[in-house]
């Protein structure tokens, strides 16, 4: 099993800019969910998806789409890149929704100039 | 509301010595507890898991932590810390019960632990 896998490992984006960060898992997980790690703020959940077909915002959704059409792929689109969204990036899945532990991915460092 | 907190955001220890990483939720109902670590620029992975039963729970690497109601605690230790200790440590909890948001993970800020040789 190769996990759960993100690409790119790195972007630079300039302000306006739209882009999707790609996360995929192979282990027939139901949950996906998406979190950024800033300095001094440890994860915080952006969106997140208990199957195929169904997501939902966490704690910090704006500027941030999801969809989940297959169950293993989950891609996040930013719209038009702002600097704040400047953050490292992982994806997690996990075999149900209901707190079991999470496999993360090895994470996307975005820089928005 | 959940909320995490991780006492210390760097803690550092000579190779040996006891490491004790400090975790604290706030919440009515004893959630499930979780300490994840992250190497460096690389993703978080699962040290150890509290769910239901026995208080003091063994993980990987030699780590393990104590379930503490009474304290609404779940500090992580290690009697003899290694030089490939040094990382971050993030604390974790979940509700036991669906909330309204969903399965949400609440983190701590997490503690960088470093190793003096």
């Amino acid at each position: 099993n190769a996990g759960v896998t993100q690409t790119p490992k790195f972007q630079v984006l300039k302000t306006g800019q739209s882009m999707t960060l790609q996360c995929a898992q192979d282990m027939n997980h139901e949950y996906m969910s998406w979190y950024r790690q800033d300095p001094g703020m440890g994860l915080r959940l952006i969106h997140y998806s208990v199957g195929a077909g169904i997501t939902d915002q966490g704690e910090v959704p704006n500027g941030y789409n999801v969809s989940r059409s297959t169950t293993e792929d989950f891609p996040l689109r930013l719209l038009s890149a702002a600097p704040s969204q400047t953050s490292v990036y992982f994806c997690a899945s996990s075999y149900s929704y209901y707190t079991d532990t999470q496999y993360f991915g090895p994470g996307t460092r975005l820089t928005v100039l | 509301a959940q909320s995490v907190t991780q006492l210390g955001s760097h803690v550092s220890v000579s190779e040996g010595a006891l490491v004790l990483l400090r975790c604290n939720y706030s919440s009515s109902v004893p959630p499930y507890l979780f300490w994840y670590v992250q190497y460096p620029n690389q993703g978080l992975q699962l040290l150890l898991k509290y769910t239901t039963g026995a208080t003091l729970v063994k993980g990987i690497n030699g780590f393990e932590a104590e379930f503490k109601k009474s304290e609404t605690s779940f500090h992580l230790t290690k009697p003899s810390a290694h030089m490939s200790d040094a990382a971050e440590y993030f604390c974790a909890v979940s509700p036991l019960t669906m909330t309204n948001t969903g399965n949400q993970f609440y983190f701590g800020t997490g503690t960088s632990l470093t190793v003096i040789p």
